[in-house]
C-alpha cells in the first residue's frame, strides 16, 4: 500500500504559466481533499470531492480547479499560476464517517 | 463551523508527560475532536480523535470534559522527535471535510 501519491515533489513555474498536480490514494477511499500550506500557517483546503463525480469549493478555491478523475485520483490545476500560490500543496483522503485523513507527501510550488 | 483555539508554542523536556489544550467553546453536538502531528517538510500525521471523556491509544491521550468546550492532548514521556506541530480540528459525522486547520502548536522538546 503506497497510501497518498502526489507528483510532482517540487515544481517552478513562471507567472502565468499553468500546471496540473496529480494525486492518487489506493486506500478505497470515497472523499479526498486539496490543501494548501503556506510557511508557519495551517492547512487551508482549496477543494474536496466527497465522492467520485462530485466536487466542492472549500475556504480558498479562487484560481484552482478540480477534477475527480475517479475513486483513485484528485488533480487540482493551476490555470495561470500567480507568486500568491507559491504554497506547499498537500492532498488527502479519508472515509467517512470521520476517520482520519490520510496526506500525500506535498508537492512545493514556487511561482515567480 | 466551530473553530479551535490553541497554545501558539510550547517547551518541554525528554522524558516529561506534555499536555495540550484545544478550545472549540462551539463545538456542535455531532463533532468529534481529531488531533493530528506534523514535521517539517511533511503532511500532518493523525494521532488519536474522540468524542467525550477518555480516549487512550499506543502513543497519547486524549481529555474531553463534559462540556466538551475544550480538550486536552496528552504525550507521556516525550522524546526529541515529538518535536513537531500539533493541530486540533472538529468535525462532525456529517461532515466531509475536517473543518479549519489552525496554525496549531509548535512543541519542542528539549534534551
Amino acid at each position: 500500500n503506497a497510501g497518498v501519491t502526489q507528483t510532482p515533489k517540487f515544481q517552478v513555474l513562471k507567472t502565468g504559466q499553468s500546471m496540473t498536480l496529480q494525486c492518487a490514494q489506493d486506500m478505497n477511499h470515497n472523499s479526498m481533499y486539496w490543501y494548501r500550506q503556506d510557511p508557519g500557517m495551517g492547512l487551508r483546503l482549496i477543494y474536496y470531492s466527497a465522492s467520485e463525480g462530485t466536487t466542492d469549493k472549500g475556504e480558498v478555491p479562487n484560481g484552482y480547479n478540480v477534477s475527480r478523475l475517479n475513486k483513485r485520483e484528485f488533480s487540482l490545476r493551476l490555470e495561470s499560476a500567480a507568486p500568491s500560490q507559491t504554497s506547499v500543496y498537500f492532498c488527502a483522503s479519508k472515509e467517512t464517517p470521520p476517520y482520519e485523513q490520510y496526506f500525500g507527501p506535498g508537492t512545493r510550488l514556487t511561482v515567480t | 463551523l466551530a473553530k479551535t483555539t490553541q497554545p501558539i508554542s510550547m517547551d518541554s523536556y525528554e522524558g516529561q508527560e506534555v499536555n495540550i489544550t484545544c478550545s472549540h467553546n462551539n463545538i456542535a453536538t455531532n463533532d468529534y475532536i481529531t488531533w493530528y502531528q506534523q514535521f517539517p517538510s511533511q503532511g500532518p500525521r493523525f494521532i488519536i480523535q474522540g468524542y467525550k471523556t477518555k480516549v487512550t491509544n499506543e502513543v497519547a491521550s486524549l481529555f474531553i470534559p463534559a462540556d466538551r468546550k475544550s480538550s486536552t492532548l496528552s504525550l507521556p514521556r516525550v522524546s526529541l522527535s515529538d518535536t513537531a506541530v500539533y493541530y486540533c480540528l472538529v468535525g462532525g459525522m456529517d461532515s466531509n471535510y475536517q473543518l479549519i486547520w489552525g496554525a496549531g502548536t509548535k512543541l519542542i522538546i528539549k534534551p
